[in-house]
């Protein structure tokens, strides 16, 4: 199946600066990227995502990028707040498949 | 919205006996569900992928006699953790997707299961 890695693990930004997640994913067929949110003991909660056919989004502070060549996306977060403090997961899909990635903590220091 | 109700939220249940999660989409149908299990600062790991009317597709280290996935119709999808034991405690969760996927996946809200 997909291997779906993430890094860091952990993320300490000062509130203001921004934040960078990493993935990278093994399936060349995947072709949904999807990122969440995730609260302790609450479902995921969907804050963006992108399709292969594109190579960039952006939703306000939260944007993701995706280098289908390499086989790897990234969530950017600017301008960031206490409240993003959270657990983010990315995750990849080819349709019949849905993996998640390790997870990355991170701590918004006002 | 897509909508996707889990049941029970959480359970305790003793050592040796079963449980039966559900998972119901309620305003669209579910083509694929998929069961994920995550333990405490841990990711979701799959667990397994079920399409309607088809046998579920387990993950490597997963026991299908233990772990019965059921999907007969497009609404429903359920699974049950037979002989349950301590270390099956953790937390169960779904996402659906619709056959051409436009909806994304949907989350159930999970079930927080504890076996004593």
């Amino acid at each position: 199946g997909e291997n779906v890695e993430q890094h860091p693990s952990t993320l300490s930004v000062q509130e203001g600066d921004s934040a960078v997640i990493k993935c990278t994913y093994s399936d060349s067929a995947s072709n949904y990227f999807p990122w969440y949110k995730q609260e302790l003991g609450k479902r995921p909660q969907l804050i963006i995502d992108i399709r292969s056919n594109v190579g960039e989004k952006k939703d306000q502070r939260i944007a993701v990028t995706l280098n289908k060549t390499a086989k790897h996306f990234s969530l950017h977060i600017t301008e960031t707040q206490p409240e993003d403090s959270a657990v983010y997961f990315c995750a990849a899909s080819s349709g019949n498949q849905f993996y998640f990635g390790t997870g990355t903590s991170l701590t918004v220091i006002p | 919205g897509a909508v996707v109700s889990q049941h029970p939220s959480w359970v305790i249940c003793k050592s040796g006996t079963s449980v039966k999660i559900e998972c119901r989409s309620l305003d669209f149908q579910a083509t694929t569900m998929f069961w994920y299990r995550q333990f405490p600062k841990q990711s979701l790991m799959l667990m397994a992928t079920s399409n309607e009317g088809s046998k579920a597709t387990y993950e490597q280290g997963v026991e299908k006699d233990k772990f019965l996935i059921n999907h007969a119709s497009l609404t429903l999808s359920t699974l049950t953790v037979t002989s349950a034991h301590p270390e099956d405690s953790s937390f169960y969760i779904c996402s659906a997707r619709d056959a051409d996927g436009r909806r994304g996946y949907t989350f159930g809200s999970g079930t927080r299961l504890t076996v004593v």
